[in-house]
C-alpha cells in the first residue's frame, strides 16, 4: 500500500514564525503535491512538483515556498505565518507513469492553526 | 483545465443507490475524469476514473455519456459509512498538469 505521511496531524503557531510542513511518500512517486483545504472551498492546489527539485506554483502559492531534495520527500514552508495561513494542509503523491489511472495518494493532513 | 459543477449536497437511506452527476463542459480530448471521497479529517481517496461509456469496480460505476460533458458517479446500496464528500475532477494523467479539486457533493446517509 502507498502510504503517504506528514509530520504533524495538529500544529499550533504563532504570527510571525517560520513553519514547516514535511510529507514524505514511500512509492518512489515522482509527482507531489501540497493543498490546502478551507471549508465552503474545497481543496485549493498551493504548490506542485514534478520531480526531484523541481517545483510550480499552484493556484495559491503566495506566503508559501517548498523544497523537493530528496524524492521522497516535498516540504511546504510558511516563511512568516499568518492568521489567515490556519488550515488543514493536504499533501499527495502521484506516480507519473502514464497510462496508469491518475490516482493521487493523500497524507492525512495537518491541521495548523496560526495564533 | 476544465471545471467542473457538482451538486453541494445529497441526502440517501441505507440501501439505496446514489448518483452523482458532475458537469465538465469544456472537457479536453484527452482528460479523464476521476472521483474522489473523502472523510472528515482524512485526505481524499480514489473511487475510480474513466475516459468514456462505463467503467466499474468494487466500489462504484461511472457512466459517462457519448459528449463526454458530464459523468454520473453511481454508489450501490449505500450504507452509513459511505457519507462523506464526493469530488470530480476532470485532467489528463498522461501529462503532468495540476487538478483542480471543486467543492465536492457532501453525501448523507441516513437510517
Amino acid at each position: 500500500d502507498v502510504k503517504v505521511t506528514q509530520s504533524s496531524r495538529y500544529l499550533v503557531k504563532r504570527t510571525g514564525e517560520k513553519v514547516f510542513l514535511e510529507c514524505v511518500q514511500d512509492m518512489d512517486h515522482e509527482n507531489m503535491f501540497w493543498y490546502r483545504q478551507d471549508p465552503g472551498l474545497g481543496l485549493r492546489l498551493i504548490y506542485f512538483s514534478y520531480d526531484v527539485k523541481m517545483k510550480e506554483k499552484g493556484d495559491i502559492p503566495e506566503g508559501y515556498s517548498v523544497s523537493r531534495e530528496k524524492k521522497e520527500r516535498f516540504s511546504l514552508i510558511l516563511e512568516s505565518a499568518s492568521t489567515n495561513q490556519t488550515s488543514m494542509y493536504l499533501c499527495a503523491s502521484r506516480s507519473w507513469a502514464g497510462g496508469e489511472p491518475d490516482t493521487q495518494y493523500f497524507g492525512p493532513g495537518t491541521r495548523l492553526t496560526v495564533l | 483545465l476544465a471545471k467542473t459543477t457538482q451538486p453541494i449536497s445529497m441526502d440517501s437511506y441505507e440501501g439505496q443507490e446514489v448518483n452523482i452527476t458532475c458537469s465538465h463542459n469544456n472537457i479536453a480530448t484527452n482528460d479523464y475524469i476521476t472521483w474522489y471521497q473523502q472523510f472528515p479529517s482524512q485526505g481524499p481517496r480514489f473511487i475510480i476514473q474513466g475516459y468514456k461509456t462505463k467503467v466499474t469496480n468494487e466500489v462504484a460505476s461511472l457512466f459517462i455519456p457519448a459528449d463526454r460533458k458530464s459523468s454520473t458517479l453511481s454508489l450501490p446500496r449505500v450504507s452509513l459509512s459511505d457519507t462523506a464528500v464526493y469530488y470530480c475532477l476532470v485532467g489528463d494523467p498522461l501529462g503532468f498538469q495540476k487538478l483542480v479539486f471543486g467543492t465536492g457533493t457532501r453525501l448523507l446517509v441516513s437510517p
